[in-house]
């Protein structure tokens, strides 16, 4: 089993649809992040958690809410999805000090 | 706040020949680089990182990058690319909020095209 798993893998929405994409983990890290990924700007931070009961706005939160359900899940929700909300996204984890992520397979979101 | 900049959309070469990456950071303070690499349908992977010590950093798949200080740089190299090596390369830093909460900033990313 992969160390951070995301589901669902695809999904194709439509506009004004709630959504959530899904991260567990099994690595044991405190720290969770979610990023999307767009072509041309990289990788962008949306929400970052340092555990259960600290959950903080990244760069780009707008549209977005997340929870930490548990020390390994960290859900990401789009209230009300719309079209600009297509890209890939990414949830991560750490430990201590941010010496390096452990990535998820992704999630690729098409809303239509 | 700390950034990276990946100035290359994509780097063409060979196989056989070496090839190098480009990432330039502007940080305050000592700076905390990594390089990760994207194959297509695949999360990112770790290939190396840069906390402290010499230069010249190896990592995963024969991979390594050089941290310039001078000329705030830290550049990702393989002596002979292989056509496998093709993927989406990112660079990113370390960057620690006002809360203390460290986190990675990452670059736009340079596609890696090795033709055969």
């Amino acid at each position: 089993d992969a160390d951070v798993t995301q589901t669902p893998r695809n999904r194709i929405t439509k506009t004004g649809k709630r959504i959530m994409l899904e991260c567990s983990q099994t690595k044991g890290h405190d720290r969770m992040y979610w990023y999307r990924q767009d072509p041309g700007l990289g990788l962008r931070l949306i929400y970052y958690s340092f555990d259960v009961k600290d959950i903080n706005k990244g760069e780009i939160s707008d549209g977005y809410s997340v929870s930490r359900q548990a020390q390994a899940k960290f859900s990401l929700s789009l209230e009300s999805a719309i079209p600009n909300q297509t890209a890939l996204y990414f949830c991560a984890t750490s430990g201590l000090g941010a010496y390096g992520y452990t990535f998820g397979s992704g999630t690729r979101l098409t809303v239509v | 706040a700390q950034s990276v900049a990946q100035p290359e959309d994509q780097v063409n070469v060979a196989e056989g020949n070496p090839l190098t990456v480009k990432c330039t950071y502007s940080v305050s303070g000592n700076p905390y680089l990594f390089w990760y690499v994207q194959y297509p349908n695949r999360g990112l992977q770790f290939l190396l990182k840069y906390i402290t010590g010499d230069n010249l950093v190896k990592g995963s798949y024969g991979f390594e990058a050089e941290f310039n200080k001078s000329q705030t740089s830290f550049h990702l190299k393989k002596p002979s690319a292989l056509v496998s090596d093709s993927a989406l390369y990112f660079c990113a830093v370390r960057d620690i909020g006002h809360t203390g909460f460290q986190k990675l900033v990452f670059g736009t990313g340079t596609r890696l095209l090795v033709s055969p």
